[in-house]
């Protein structure tokens, strides 16, 4: 079975704070998105990577950033931490981008 | 804009009893169909995927209809049980260039009860 983790289920920071959110896959998969979860939006996509230190924009990437060093590892960090950063984040893989998402289970940031 | 619109938002039903969600879609050009189920507090999990040229695929209890002519999907579950409760959500792929886009509905979120 796929299995994807996140770091932490959930998150308490400040504003200003510096954020690491992190997700591993162990199944060699090339692709990796991160999302984010809002009542009534449904996920949006903030950054995905498709190779080791290879990464695309989404449709939300301004306020984050992302890292890939390895390829079973990618990581989501908010720069300086704002209030309507508050959210689920969510991250998937997936060996091509046509075939099935695998998700972790989320981390809800509480930004305060 | 590519939009995908689900329906009802919520659903209340009985244990046993089937029910059947509803994913609207706007998208082009159209690559292929999802439907997830979302626990409380956790990740989507698949349940189906269904190219243009599939008209049904199933998973156990749930079965998923496309006709891509009208641009709709539904998701049936049959004999639903308490596990059942959850967020369903419709996602449409679509290619672009060499890469695939996903566009997900805010999803309906079913309750069943005894």
């Amino acid at each position: 079975d796929v299995k994807v983790t996140q770091s932490s289920r959930y998150l308490v920071k400040r504003t200003g704070e510096k954020v690491f959110l992190e997700c591993v896959q162990d199944m060699d998969h090339e692709n990796m998105f991160w999302y984010r979860q809002d009542p009534g939006l449904g996920l949006r996509l903030i950054y995905f990577s498709y190779d080791v230190k290879m990464k695309e924009k989404g449709d939300i990437p301004e306020g984050y950033s992302v890292s890939r060093e390895k390829k079973e590892r990618f990581s989501l960090i908010l720069e300086s931490a704002s209030t309507n950063q508050t959210s689920m984040y969510l991250c998937a893989s997936t060996y091509w981008t046509e075939g099935t998402q695998y998700f972790g289970p989320g981390t809800r940031l509480l930004v305060l | 804009k590519n939009q995908v619109e689900q329906s009802p938002q919520s659903l209340i039903i009985l244990e046993g009893k089937n029910c059947t969600l509803q994913c609207n879609y706007t998208v082009s050009p159209f690559s292929n169909l999802r439907w997830y189920k979302q626990d409380t507090g956790r990740g989507p999990v698949s349940l189906t995927i269904m190219t243009f040229s599939e008209n049904t695929k199933s998973n156990g209890r749930y079965t998923a209809t496309l006709d891509a002519d009208t641009k709709q999907s539904s998701l049936h579950i049959t004999a639903s049980q308490l596990s059942d409760s959850a967020s369903y959500i419709c996602v449409v792929s679509i290619l672009t260039g060499t890469a695939s886009k996903l566009t997900f509905g805010t999803g309906t979120r079913l309750q069943v009860t005894l």
